[in-house]
């Protein structure tokens, strides 16, 4: 049962900025939103986390709504490596990681 | 190693031959996980382990397949009498502590081609 929905593709330019939307409108209030990527023939990496306020580090910020029901990824500077698939997820503190089909994000030179 | 190994990274065999993929998980990683994917698929869930407690099975799809972590360190996953099913790539995880504020680090995965 996925928890969060995402658009299955976006495309967006190199240099400018990639945000990537995801709705999790039943998310309940211990849960974490999780963003993994994956780039091709690879293990998923890491990339950022957070329960309600605003996040940013090194790779990326992420911006939670309010009400926590929706979020955003934001890539300040998209580079041709950042072509890989993003997946959100939500999960409490004892849950293990459900990964969806996240969306297919397409730098574009 | 610097992160987590896995090997083989591919593996071909025929249906119906057992097959052993190993992890090396990062040291000092106490919670360890496999997932496969199968072609153009997302990732699924299929056992978990923490520490010296008992495995979380949950999402092993059939009795053919086995896991087991040695010592809390390495693991193997097993897939008895593998079938052209089982075809997708066997991805292992591990991370300090499972939990709010986990952070999983995957190896780079077993593909495994069953003819």
């Amino acid at each position: 049962d996925a928890k969060t929905t995402q658009p299955p593709s976006m495309d967006c330019a190199e240099g400018r900025a990639a945000n990537l939307p995801c709705n999790h409108s039943t998310i309940s209030g211990n849960e974490y939103v999780y963003w993994y990527r994956q780039i091709h023939s690879q293990g998923p990496q890491y990339i950022i986390h957070g329960l309600k306020n605003n996040e940013t580090n090194e790779m990326a910020s992420l911006i939670i709504t309010e009400d926590r029901k929706s979020s955003t990824l934001i890539l300040p500077h998209a580079t041709l490596r950042d072509t890989a698939v993003y997946y959100c997820i939500v999960r409490g503190g004892a849950d293990g990681l459900t990964f969806g089909k996240g969306t297919h994000l397409i730098i574009q030179p | 190693g610097a992160g987590v190994s896995q090997s083989p990274s591919n593996k071909v065999t025929e249906k119906g031959k057992d097959v052993e993929l190993r992890c090396d998980p990062i040291s000092g990683h106490t919670a360890l996980y496999w997932y496969r994917q199968s072609l153009g698929q997302g990732l699924e869930f299929l056992i978990y382990f923490q520490g010296n407690s008992a495995p979380d099975k949950s999402g092993l799809p059939s009795d053919r397949f086995s896991a087991e972590r040695t010592g809390g360190s390495v693991s193997t996953l097993t897939i008895q009498r593998t079938q052209q099913e089982d075809s997708a790539v066997y991805l292992c995880a591990s991370s300090k502590n499972r939990g709010r504020n986990e952070k999983l680090f995957f190896g780079s995965g077993t593909q495994l081609s069953v003819l």
